[in-house]
């Protein structure tokens, strides 16, 4: 069974471009989740999509960045006109939606896509 | 709102050494409570949970029991090995009111060496 699928694994980009991130999750889990961990520092919660639906995007800024879940395919984080802050690790995670307790689904993390904007 | 609180790094243990890593938390309900481990290069895994107060979670050696009186869910073991050396984030995941949204709230992380 493969785990937490993301593409590319390293992305480098010049200011001003558009980065596209790509995240398919575990066989079965149907939430997706992205995150996204600054140097030294521990991840912070961007947004929360089920099938067709962004659930909870309070963690995503407001200008430039988008994401989707689409009905077929992966989940896409877009990055539009890069700058040099955007130069992070993004992790995807992703959970079954499991129909007990809400927070005890665990959640099950790719291998991230690091992004370097030039 | 939600945060975490862990132990500042990075720590350096000899092997079979005893570890400790300290977590609190600060939350407005009844959280669930994680550990991940984060090899180099690589993403996080889960290392053990714990869903409600006074549970112990396991795995692999490591021991972390949710102390609500404390809010705290610190990482032990026992007897550590070089193959341990990682970066180690306490988490905890809590609904929100009104969006559903299980998003999970990580510590900073905390480094661990273990030398030979």
């Amino acid at each position: 069974n493969a785990g937490v699928m993301q593409n590319p694994r390293h992305l480098v980009r010049r200011r001003g471009q558009e980065a596209r991130l790509r995240c398919s999750p575990m066989k079965g889990h149907s939430h997706v989740y992205w995150y996204r961990q600054l140097p030294e520092e521990g991840l912070k919660f961007m947004v929360y999509l089920q099938k067709e639906n962004i659930i909870d995007e309070s963690g995503m800024p407001k200008e430039r960045f988008s994401a989707e879940f689409p009905k077929e395919g992966p989940s896409i984080l877009r990055i539009q006109q890069v700058v040099r802050g955007d130069s992070a690790a993004y992790f995807c995670a992703s959970s079954p939606g499991s129909g007990g307790r809400p927070f005890t689904d665990t959640q099950y993390f790719g291998p991230g896509t690091r992004l370097t904007v030039l | 709102g939600d945060s975490v609180t862990q132990m500042e790094g990075p720590v350096t243990l000899s092997e079979e050494a005893f570890l400790t890593i300290n977590c609190t938390y600060t939350a407005t309900g009844y959280p669930s409570l994680f550990w991940y481990v984060q090899y180099p290069g690589e993403g996080l895994q889960l290392l053990l949970k714990a869903t409600k107060a006074d549970d112990k979670g396991s795995n692999k050696g490591f021991e972390a029991t949710y102390r609500k009186e404390t809010t705290s869910f610190h990482l032990e073991k026992g007897s550590v090995q070089v193959s341990d050396s990682a970066v180690y984030f306490c988490a905890l995941s809590e609904v929100r009111s009104g969006a559903g949204s299980y998003q999970l709230t990580f510590g900073k992380g905390t480094k661990l060496s273990v030398i030979p």
